[in-house]
């Protein structure tokens, strides 16, 4: 069945240093691929998304690149801020009527200043 | 902007109380979701529906239940509450049909505890 693996957390990094968060998919077909974002207290925000395959979802300086060669779609920031701090889910939709999204377990980050 | 409104922020019950949770998305989406979030668990989906009294169970709909009798109004319905359901209760919407790419939009979370 459909499925999506993400690295396990916490990741913890000095403001600054370069992020890498890894997504991979398990699903038949083209799905379209998202990261979303949790701030502490609040509920999730779609970060960025991809819809077909080498398209590259970028928002806030964060971006992800659908790789179908590999099923993967990691998500990577240059250079991070004390704000970034959250926790982040990957996940993937088939684009069915239902509507129904396969999330990874989250990634908890940490920037230190 | 997509507006999604869950009824509370933070809720405490009583150990064999029924407990209603609501859900309001004010942008006309035929989709509604209810999941529970647990530390070192994710999100698992709990009931998903995809019109009006249209319902689907998720992974985890035991000791649930779900309502939904107009397009903008889903409710989630623990019959007999249980310690076991302490949890962070989040809802989400989303829009179906050609061009619809999945995305959800979610509402701020309920954080339920039961005594």
């Amino acid at each position: 069945g459909d499925s999506v693996t993400q690295m396990e957390g916490p990741v913890t990094l000095s403001e600054e240093a370069f992020l890498t968060i890894n997504c991979t998919y398990t699903a038949t077909g083209y799905p379209s691929l998202f990261w979303y974002v949790q701030y502490p207290g609040e509920g999730l925000q779609l970060l960025l998304k991809a819809t077909k395959a080498d398209d590259k979802g970028s928002n806030k300086g964060f971006e992800a690149t659908y790789r179908k060669e590999t099923t993967s779609f990691h998500l990577e920031k240059g250079s991070v801020q004390v704000s970034d701090s959250a926790v982040y889910f990957c996940a993937l939709g088939r684009g069915s009527t239902l509507g129904r999204l396969y999330f990874g377990r989250g990634t908890q980050l940490t920037v230190w200043p | 902007d997509v507006k999604v409104t869950q009824s509370s922020r933070y809720l405490v019950k009583r150990t064999g109380e029924k407990v209603f949770l609501e859900c309001v998305q004010d942008m006309d989406h035929e989709n509604m979701f209810w999941y529970r979030q647990d530390p070192g668990l994710g999100l698992r989906l709990i009931y998903f529906s995809y019109d009006v009294k249209m319902k689907e169970k998720g992974d985890i709909p035991e000791g649930y239940s779900v309502s939904r009798e107009k397009k903008e109004r889903f409710s989630l319905i623990l019959e007999s509450a249980s310690t076991n359901q302490t949890s962070m209760y989040l809802c989400a919407s989303s829009r179906t049909g050609w061009g619809s790419t999945d995305t959800q939009y979610f509402g701020p979370g309920t954080r339920l505890t039961v005594l």
